[in-house]
């Protein structure tokens, strides 16, 4: 079974430019998260998805970064124009339950690296 | 103050070796649940073990969780080559639907 699958892999852009990240979550996973980990810092949570309705963006940085998930499939997150501090890794992961006490665990894929010089 | 805090090592450790590592978070509910992740290098990280207030093994991997003193630890007895990874103490939010990740603690096995 395919795990959460991100797309691209890296991805550099110039200050002012716009990238788009995919995400395609575990088949038959209502829910998906963004991630991301910026040099040095831990992982912070972005926002989750339950289908394709945001139930929690309180992570989102700013207005530059855009969540979709149109269908409830398949996840992109625009940050458009980027800054040099948008570099980092974003990780995506979904889950089949949205309650994480039970197990906490959660499919992350293996993330797309940003840099932004 | 992080709400979940760790020594980030590295920890360099033979094999054969017993390693602990500690975690302290804050901000917590009584029902508040933490788990440790494993991530290894430029790989995503994946879930190792829940943590328990009664203490839980898994094989050669004991986690801890004291609530009065607001730490919890991962001991990791026999070291292996392959137990070289970033260990990422993980809280989990009020709301149950968001993991707060410590910045990790990596761990270097040597031969």
């Amino acid at each position: 079974e395919a795990g959460v699958t991100q797309f691209p892999s890296h991805s550099v852009i110039e200050k002012g430019q716009t990238v788009t990240l995919r995400c395609d979550p575990i088949s038959g996973h209502d829910n998906l998260y963004w991630y991301r980990r910026v040099m040095g810092k831990e992982i912070k949570f972005l926002l989750h998805f339950v289908k394709e309705s945001k139930q929690d963006e309180s992570g989102m940085p700013n207005n530059r970064f855009l969540a979709e998930r149109t269908g409830g499939t398949y996840s992109t997150l625009k940050v458009q124009p980027a800054e040099l501090e948008d570099s980092g890794v974003y990780f995506c992961a979904s889950s089949l339950t949205g309650r994480l006490a039970n197990t906490g665990e959660l499919f992350f894929g293996e993330g797309s690296r940003l840099t932004v010089l | 103050r992080k709400e979940v805090e760790q020594d980030p090592g590295p920890f360099n450790v033979p094999e054969g070796a017993t390693v602990a590592f500690n975690c302290t978070y804050s901000n917590s509910g009584s029902s508040q649940s933490f788990f440790w992740y494993r991530q290894d290098c430029r790989k995503e990280p994946k879930l190792l073990m829940s943590v328990y207030s009664s203490g839980n093994e898994d094989g050669r991997f004991t986690a801890q969780l004291n609530r009065a003193s607001q730490y919890i630890s991962l001991l990791i007895r026999d070291s292996k080559l392959s137990d070289s990874a970033t260990y990422l103490c993980v809280s989990l939010s009020g709301g149950y639907n968001k993991l707060i990740f410590g910045a990790g603690t990596r761990l270097a096995v040597h031969p």
